[in-house]
């Protein structure tokens, strides 16, 4: 099982990016995804959650109404668009797998994690 | 928002126990997670639902929810146990809430 992240670059500040994340060895469309970032020197951050249809999204408060994940079942990916980006966003942005299959209701925790892709907003 | 409190850092002397508390408001009514993260490296779970751990965990982690306090055990502690814990629980909204990490120093 592998999620690799992507999409990470320098950007100016309320400037828009799209990281996606590439799932392999899995069956994916069977799993809860999730954005978790961690700033430099940092805690963990949760971001974001998709169920596995795309029915329920959920954002952290500091993201909300600026960031919208996605899923892409056919292609094994996950996505984040990320829109008016400030400093407060400069972190390193980890893809992570739901633990349980399906989704009832409620996620779970993170049993698989990308190796991150770093995000920085400076002019 | 729901807010979970760490100790920002532990030690413990190679073999003995190591407790890494983490306190919210009856977060014994929640399922706690917890995650080992090594310098450089991506998180790994090593506790969900409380007290269960992932296969390939060892036994020496353990794990117990009750109150307003979730205990991460580690027992035997080894130089290799070296790492921030993170706690973890989903607030009413469906967002998830980390701790802020404990460092874990083994000397």
């Amino acid at each position: 099982v592998q999620l690799v992240e992507s999409g990470g670059d320098l950007v100016q500040p309320g400037r828009s990016l799209r990281l996606s994340c590439a799932a392999s060895g899995l069956t994916f469309d069977d799993f809860a995804m999730h954005w978790v970032r961690q700033a430099p020197g940092k805690g963990l951050e949760w971001v974001s959650g998709i169920s596995w249809n795309s029915d329920t999204k959920t954002y952290a408060d500091s993201v909300k109404g600026r960031f919208i994940i996605s899923r892409d079942n056919a292609k094994n990916s996950l996505y984040l668009q990320m829109n008016s980006l400030t400093a407060e966003d400069v972190a390193l942005y980890y893809c992570a797998k739901d633990r349980a299959a399906g989704y009832a209701g409620n996620f779970d925790g993170f049993d698989i994690w990308g190796q991150g892709t770093m995000v920085t907003v400076s002019s | 928002s729901y807010v979970l409190a760490q100790p920002p850092s532990v030690s413990v002397a190679p073999g003995k126990t190591a407790r890494i508390t983490c306190g919210g408001d009856n977060i014994g009514s929640k399922s706690v997670y917890w995650y080992q993260q090594k310098a450089g490296q991506a998180p790994v779970l090593v506790i969900y639902y409380d007290r269960d751990r992932p296969s390939g965990v060892p036994e020496r982690f353990s794990g117990s929810n009750s109150g307003n306090t979730a205990t991460l055990t580690i027992s035997r502690a080894e130089a290799g146990d070296e790492a921030d814990y993170f706690c973890q629980v989903w607030d009413n909204s469906r967002e998830g809430v980390f701790g802020g990490g404990t460092k874990l120093t083994v000397l």
